[in-house]
């Protein structure tokens, strides 16, 4: 079965301009948690959905927001982009909760997003 | 507030001897612990989980403990390949949630 999609797998922004990132889950999976690993920071958790709903935020500032579509598919935006925003951005999916945790979370190959 | 630990950044091993990435946490309300493996510019791949309630899960070549009591988890591969060489992360959850709380990674280096 297809894995986790992310696209575009590469984009490069301008200070200032905002940025939507898509995530198509596994087929069947609902839940899309989105994370964002930088060199400094390591791996670092960003939003959880489920069914459409927010259920967990990480701590990140109002610039960035995320959604997930009724077919699952999940996007996040950043909005006046800043250099430090630059790094690869990570999507999972899971089935539904709990399930994950035995089989792990898949995640996707990830966007890089340099910002210049 | 890093609840999730990895205080080595990098590991050196022969190829056919044991590997063994440690983890340290501080969160007692975990209630599962993941290990994944990640190449640059892609994503993390999954290696084992074990729940909160056992000590210890095989995967062919890949063992996790977990020591509860000193808040403790351990990755051990036996024997260690060259392909294991890779940045290896835990990371840990909480019931109800699939938010995952990642340590700050090690790298492996197998040599021959």
């Amino acid at each position: 079965k297809a894995g986790v999609t992310q696209t575009p797998r590469y984009l490069i922004k301008t200070r200032g301009q905002q940025v939507t990132l898509s995530c198509s889950p596994i087929s069947g999976h609902r839940s899309v948690s989105w994370y964002q690993q930088t060199p400094g920071q390591g791996l670092q958790f960003l939003f959880e959905y489920f069914s459409e709903t927010q259920r967990n935020k990480g701590n990140f500032p109002g610039r960035f927001s995320g959604r997930q579509f009724s077919n699952s598919r999940s996007e996040m935006n950043v909005s006046t982009l800043e250099l430090g925003d630059s790094a690869l951005y990570l999507c999972a999916s899971s089935p539904p909760t709990g399930v994950g945790k035995n089989y792990g979370y898949t995640f996707g190959s990830g966007t890089r997003l340099t910002v210049v | 507030d890093q609840q999730v630990k990895q205080n080595s950044p990098s590991l050196s091993v022969q190829e056919g001897r044991i590997s063994i990435l440690n983890c340290d946490y501080t969160n007692s309300m975990f209630d599962y612990f993941l290990w994944y493996k990640k190449y640059p510019a892609e994503g993390p791949t999954f290696l084992i989980s074990i729940s909160s309630i056992k000590d210890k899960n095989e995967d062919g070549r890949f063992t996790v403990f977990l020591n509860k009591s000193a808040k403790h988890l351990s990755l051990h591969i036996v024997p260690s390949q060259p392909g294991d060489s890779a940045v290896y992360f835990c990371a840990a959850t909480t019931y109800n949630t699939d938010k995952l709380i990642f340590g700050t990674g090690t790298r492996l280096q197998v040599f021959p």
